[in-house]
């Protein structure tokens, strides 16, 4: 099993739709949870943190189900804007220290 | 304005080089990373380092040297043993895990593109 997988996508949705995309990790023991968003070409910028009692941003929902190892990302009332790659992160629990592991990303295409 | 800055934005080399790469940060992190990034992969990690003087290897460090002389700066260098140097380069930086081994967000630099010609 990998650590971080993630359906690459891509997935096409119109804009206002809801999407969501979900994670698995295989560590049990990582405590630390993100969702990124990479534009193409660009570097990754930190979405949101997921916590364990789940987190909404504006239109952005993550949530975290620690019994499954899996994480979600919602996204409401899409904006043409949403259109990129999202990376799901996971801490590499078996090493000291800060090490994240990153999945390869979903893409999503908004289209008007 | 606070932040990281890596340089060049884009490289070429000639096969056989040797290529450093820069990254600097003013967020007083304590924690600095290299990954590449290739067409369609995810990010995976070449170096790490979480105090100054100390570096750790990271999953793919064959082929790449760095050194951490000061807090704010962490240069990855190229070396000739690299045998597919061509990627996206991106540093980043956190502040320090905690005891527990968190892994605590990072903040990344707007890259750099290798090209070995």
């Amino acid at each position: 099993r990998k650590e971080v997988e993630q359906d690459p996508g891509p997935f096409n949705v119109p804009e206002g739709a809801t999407v969501a995309f979900n994670c698995t990790y295989s560590n049990s023991a990582s405590q630390s949870f993100f969702w990124y968003r990479q534009d193409c070409r660009k570097e990754p910028k930190l979405l949101m943190s997921v916590y364990s009692s789940g987190n909404e941003d504006g239109r952005f929902t993550a949530q975290l189900n620690r019994a499954s190892q899996y994480i979600s990302l919602l996204i409401r009332d899409s904006k043409l804007s949403d259109s990129a790659t999202y990376l799901c992160v996971v801490n590499a629990a078996n090493q000291a220290g800060t090490a994240l592991i990153f999945g390869k990303g979903t893409t999503l295409s908004v289209s008007s | 304005d606070g932040g990281i800055t890596q340089s060049p934005k884009y490289l070429f080399r000639k096969e056989g080089q040797n290529v450093t790469l820069s990254c600097e940060q003013n967020l007083n992190h304590d924690a600095m990373y290299w990954y590449r990034q290739d067409p369609g992969q995810g990010l995976r990690l070449i170096y790490y380092s979480q105090i100054v003087n100390d570096f750790q290897k990271g999953d793919i460090a064959e082929g790449y040297s760095v050194s951490r002389e000061k807090k704010e700066s962490f240069p990855l260098t190229v070396t000739s043993a690299q045998k597919n140097p061509t990627a996206f380069y991106l540093c980043a930086s956190s502040i320090a895990a905690s005891g527990m081994g968190l892994g605590n967000e990072q903040f990344f630099g707007p890259g750099t593109r290798l090209t070995v010609l």
